[in-house]
């Protein structure tokens, strides 16, 4: 079975901090798919990027920055110097060998406070 | 153009109406996917059509039933829904190919009273 553990329910944070999601994911797939989305209060998710399993290259955008680590199934999320726009819900997702079938977190909700 | 339209934006309807959500892309691609998502919850996966043809039915019940009638374009047909089938439904589109990133539509939220 496929899981995603986001266990940080809610996150608080004063604009400029740094701030790190966590996601843990289960999967018995050896090809597999990872992704992090944005949702904020307009409703619509956002993807912000796609890792595959046999690429664990770290990755940078901007302000936004992935660890991918498969020796402790991770694909932690570090927001550098928040903003109040990156208030939303983000979720991690997980999809195994076929692509199709996404598996969502629970989603953590952020807060950025100015 | 990245965008996947989805309508109505909102929709309300009594237990015994017939109802259709719809969606489009124009990205070309070939799978498109629908979710119901609960207030504070994630997504929860609905049905994946590849390719036009039904991949994925997450034994959804009967009183939903999709459509693909093209490559672009993707229903949600609605009858006898419960109270309970209130939400908001997401409407996604994917590459397929290992192109598995799924970009979303807006949402329609539906009331069911």
């Amino acid at each position: 079975a496929q899981k995603v553990t986001q266990a940080q329910t809610e996150i608080s944070v004063v604009e400029k901090e740094d701030v790190t999601l966590d996601c843990v994911y289960e999967t018995r797939d050896t090809t597999y798919y990872l992704f992090w989305y944005k949702q904020p209060p307009s409703g619509e998710l956002v993807f912000l990027i796609r890792r595959n399993s046999f690429d664990e290259q770290n990755e940078i955008s901007g302000r936004y920055s992935w660890n991918f680590q498969k020796s402790t199934s991770s694909f932690n999320f570090t927001i550098t110097a928040s903003q109040v726009v990156d208030s939303a819900v983000y979720f991690c997702a997980l999809s195994g060998t076929g692509g199709f079938k996404t598996i969502f977190g629970a989603g953590t909700r952020l807060f950025v406070k100015a | 153009d990245t965008e996947v339209t989805q309508t109505p934006k909102h929709l309300v309807m009594g237990m015994t109406n017939k109802k259709s959500l719809k969606c489009e892309q124009h990205m070309g691609h070939r799978a498109m996917y629908w979710y119901k998502q609960k207030a504070k919850k994630p997504p929860e996966l609905m049905f994946v059509y590849s390719y036009e043809k039904l991949s994925i039915n997450e034994s959804v019940p009967s009183r939903f039933s999709p459509e693909c009638p093209n490559s672009s374009l993707l229903n949600l047909h609605l009858h006898a829904l419960q109270p309970e089938d209130s939400a908001l439904y997401l409407c996604a589109s994917s590459g397929g190919a290992m192109a598995y990133e799924q970009y979303f539509g807006p949402g329609t939220r539906l009331t069911v009273t």
